[in-house]
């Protein structure tokens, strides 16, 4: 079975600080992790994947993920806050070749003036 | 590319009513799609996944006379949640996949069942 942790459902940064949320997963195979954005009454955006490839990976809007096996985490982070960052984070797992997607409790991200 | 949408994007019906949700890939084919449902402040749980052409497959605890699915064509997949509760009253978002390992999601859909 597949799960995932998202340390802390809210954070707070000052714009043009250090975003950093955090996931760490579990899986008994290789996983591909996500990173989706969702705005308000809005669906799921892609921010970034990992599938296999690069353990740094980079995504829309200056985010970007770091594939660390040895701590099973894929924390997302991106060196400058604009308030328009301001949205709920979901990071998903699912297995190597699969299609189903196992997600986070989310983390929402509050960015202040 | 890669643009899914849903209809409607709100709806509010009468508790005993059948309402309707339509999921369609614009720009692609999707030989899956994905439906899940998100409570308040909660993530997204996902409810059934559906192939075209074959019938969908539903998460334990998911009630599939309830939440009927039907994926007629590579673009185009309907939920249709029967006899509608209050406890009904939830934001639906599918999602869709073109065989490859990313999901494209569509807009949601905010149900109210009164």
């Amino acid at each position: 079975a597949q799960s995932v942790t998202q340390l802390g459902s809210h954070v707070s940064v000052s714009e043009g600080a250090l975003v950093l949320l955090r996931c760490n997963y579990s899986s008994s195979v290789p996983p591909y992790l996500f990173w989706y954005v969702q705005y308000p009454n809005q669906g799921l955006q892609l921010l970034l994947k990992y599938t296999s490839a690069a353990t740094l990976v980079k995504g829309i809007n200056g985010f970007e993920a770091e594939f660390k096996k040895s701590e099973t985490s894929f924390h997302l982070t991106k060196p400058s806050a604009h308030m328009s960052d301001a949205a709920e984070y979901f990071c998903a797992v699912s297995k190597k070749g699969g299609n189903k997607l196992v997600f986070g409790a989310g983390t929402i991200l509050r960015v202040k003036s | 590319g890669a643009v899914v949408s849903q209809h409607p994007s709100r709806v509010i019906c009468k508790s005993g009513t059948s309402v309707k949700i339509e999921c369609r890939s614009l720009d692609f084919q999707a030989t899956t799609m994905f439906w899940y449902r998100q409570f308040p402040k909660q993530s997204l749980m996902l409810m059934a996944t559906s192939n075209e052409g074959s019938k969908a497959t539903y998460e334990q605890g998911v009630e599939k006379d309830k939440f009927l699915i039907n994926h007629a064509s590579l673009t185009l997949s309907t939920l249709t949640v029967t006899s509608a509760h209050p406890e009904d009253s939830s934001f639906y978002i599918c999602s869709a996949g073109g065989g490859g390992d990313t999901q494209y999601f569509g807009p949601g859909t905010r149900l109210t069942v009164l």
